[in-house]
């Protein structure tokens, strides 16, 4: 499974455009990119999975290189109620892979101030 | 969305006793559950995969015979943390497989203090 590397930490204000970058150098083709996050004394929470190019739902953007060697989850126009911690998964997580369970690294803790 | 649902929430235990946790798939079927730890301020260190039916598979480290997973139908999941004691303490969190595209979906986890 491949490993990821992210920010410890990063500070935003209410009302910006927050971006994590995610680094997985290690990807493999089967590979798809997720993002959980995790309020405290909570189960994670998907916001959102990607294979390539851009990927957009209700709550985030995520957006993959070509080479797949990194990612970027963009938060729009943040409020407190986004403080928490994200995780970058890489696995073949999706549509019937093999490989069903994440491993998870160690996250980016967000705090969103007034 | 599909939602896993564990219970309980929370539990404090005495030095010894076992603690059973469930997890359950509650509008879908997983054949393959997934049981994690968090210590405080941690990321989530997967402890076993439970597929239905079989045997769980174990990561490294991980004491077999101290957590027990039962995996008995495609709806229900149990870990029981026997002879509990205070370095057990930590926050247990499920995970199911299912739903039409087959996403992972969490429980909202079971803090276990061990006294």
């Amino acid at each position: 499974l491949a490993k990821t590397t992210q920010p410890i930490s990063m500070d935003s204000y209410e009302g910006q455009e927050v971006n994590i970058t995610c680094s997985h150098n290690n990807i493999a083709t089967n590979d798809y990119i997720t993002w959980y996050q995790q309020f405290p004394s909570q189960g994670p929470r998907f916001i959102i999975q990607g294979y390539k190019t851009k990927v957009t739902n209700e709550v985030a953007s995520l957006f993959i290189p070509a080479d797949r060697k990194s990612s970027t989850l963009s938060l729009p126009r943040v409020s407190l109620s986004d403080t928490a911690v994200y995780y970058c998964l890489v696995g073949d997580d999706t549509y019937g892979g093999s490989q069903g369970n994440l491993i998870f690294g160690k996250g980016t803790k967000l705090s969103v101030k007034p | 969305g599909a939602v896993v649902s564990q219970h309980p929430s929370w539990v404090i235990c005495k030095s010894g006793t076992s603690v059973k946790i469930e997890c359950r798939s509650l509008d879908f079927q997983a054949t393959t559950m997934f049981w994690y730890r968090q210590f405080p301020k941690q990321s989530l260190m997967l402890m076993a995969t439970s597929n239905e039916g079989s045997k769980a598979t174990y990561e490294q480290g991980v004491e077999k015979d101290k957590f027990l997973i039962n995996h008995a139908s495609l709806t229900l999941s149990t870990l029981t943390v026997t002879s509990a004691h205070p370095e057990d303490s930590s926050f247990y969190i499920c995970s199911a497989r299912g739903g039409a595209d087959e996403k992972l979906f969490f429980g909202s986890g079971t803090q276990l203090s061990v006294l």
